[in-house]
């Protein structure tokens, strides 16, 4: 439950969509998270989902979850500046309390 | 408000000394943790503890000091056997069981040696 794995940077053109990709290796997640970390502050909680879930979307966000490839995905639409921040991914086990953070994707966007 | 706050936001430390970080939370949170954050390097875990007077070691508890005397508090002693201590500092919280919400983080303390 310990190797969540990310891309380090990513950068988009404001308007476009971005995809943050995260992969993990324990496949007896329970629940999977991204946060969001902007500069020299702590990390905000974006969104969460349920392993048995597919897909959630909520407003520009959408989370999809394969579980078969352990690969967990945040898309976001419309991509603006105020976007740009670290985002990881976490996951929690069942039966366990802590989460794993994957090392963060720094995401850049582009006027 | 119900919230974290970790305090002081900057720090500075000169070699061989102790400093003791604060996180002091008013959510009636069981759990709380304490993470290092260096470039690149994502989340490390420090200590955490999920009840009162009890506290267990995280990935990189050496040189680190911890105490939970008070559910609402949790601070964080970097004594002078961390040889390298300048990081950013995260304090968060949780509910004990499954953490559905997750974490709530702390805004950070900036720890630098000089």
């Amino acid at each position: 439950g310990e190797d969540v794995e990310q891309s380090l940077f990513l950068s988009v053109r404001e308007g476009d969509s971005s995809v943050i990709n995260c992969t993990y290796t324990d496949s007896s997640s329970t629940y999977l998270y991204w946060y969001k970390q902007e500069p020299g502050a702590g990390l905000q909680l974006l969104t969460y989902i349920f392993s048995n879930m597919d897909m959630k979307q909520d407003q520009r966000l959408t989370v999809l979850l394969n579980k078969k490839d352990k690969h967990l995905s945040l898309r976001i639409a419309d991509t603006q500046t105020g976007d740009s921040a670290i985002y990881f991914c976490a996951e929690t086990l069942t039966g366990a309390n802590n989460l794993f953070f994957g090392t963060g994707t720094r995401l850049t966007v582009i006027p | 408000d119900g919230g974290i706050t970790q305090s002081p936001k900057y720090l500075f430390r000169k070699e061989g000394q102790n400093v003791t970080l604060s996180c002091e939370q008013n959510l009636n949170h069981d759990a709380m943790y304490w993470y290092r954050q260096d470039p690149g390097q994502g989340l490390r875990l420090i200590y955490y503890s999920q009840i009162v007077n009890d506290f267990q070691k995280g990935d990189i508890a050496e040189g680190y000091s911890v105490s939970r005397e008070k559910k609402e508090s949790f601070p964080l002693t970097v004594t002078s056997a961390q040889k390298n201590p300048t990081a950013f500092y995260l304090c968060a919280t949780s509910k004990v069981g499954p953490v559905r919400d997750g974490y709530t983080f702390g805004s950070g303390t900036r720890l630098t040696v000089v």
